[in-house]
């Protein structure tokens, strides 16, 4: 069973259109993150949501952790090509700074 | 300000051999990380490191794989003898006192 159920796992779309990828677990966790992979790069982190609740903003890319802080959103408005990578969300659920990975949306936003 | 460093970036082994990955982590992080990453799935943890001690190797395959971290800084990732089924990505990161994670571009293994 995976911690982190990340849907879907894949999205294919044209440049312009708006998206919301899942990150969803039965554990509550006391922080979510979530990152961006490009191919052939390690991953980087985009935001880490820590309030239940919580909505957070960066540029065109709007982040939500549920109340009870079991999942979390990512919404992209007017995806551009360079939005496309492996999204990633990640969790400690435990507090000993063992970060579990979901699998991933891999989105791909054609031009 | 560098970032983790990994070498080598590809490597193409014949199953049975041995392989070394080598990562530089960002100078002044604490905490060294060596995930694994299979096609289309998210990193997992092989092995976490605070300073030079290994404080969680409970998911690293200890029949054939090994790491250390000597000094505290630069770490070595083993794999002897490699499988087909060890062919992944391997990457590194680092963090300062388990915060944001900052990794490098990886190592892609493939097995023969």
């Amino acid at each position: 069973t995976q911690l982190l159920e990340q849907s879907p796992q894949f999205l294919s779309i044209q440049e312009g259109e708006n998206l919301t990828v899942y990150c969803n677990s039965s554990s509550v966790f006391s922080s979510l993150q979530w990152y961006r992979q490009e191919p052939g790069e390690g991953p980087v982190l985009l935001v880490t949501v820590v309030t239940g609740g919580e909505v957070k903003k960066l540029k065109r890319l709007t982040f939500q952790f549920g109340d009870a802080r079991k999942d979390s959103s990512l919404h992209i408005t007017a995806a551009q090509p360079g939005d496309t990578g492996l999204y990633l969300c990640a969790g400690d659920p435990f507090g000993n700074y063992k970060l579990t990975f979901g699998k991933g949306t891999l989105l791909t936003v054609n031009p | 300000e560098a970032g983790v460093v990994q070498s080598p970036r590809y490597k193409i082994i014949e199953k049975k051999q041995p392989v070394a990955f080598w990562c530089n982590p960002i100078s002044g992080h604490n905490t060294l990380y060596w995930y694994l990453q299979n096609l289309g799935q998210g990193p997992e943890l092989l092995i976490r490191y605070e300073n030079e001690e290994a404080v969680d190797d409970s998911q690293l395959p200890k029949d054939r794989f090994s790491a250390e971290r000597l000094k505290g800084v630069d770490s070595t990732l083993k794999i002897q003898p490699a499988e087909l089924g060890d062919s992944a990505v391997y990457l590194c990161a680092s963090s300062l006192g388990g915060g944001e994670l900052f990794f490098g571009e990886g190592s892609r293994l493939t097995v023969l």
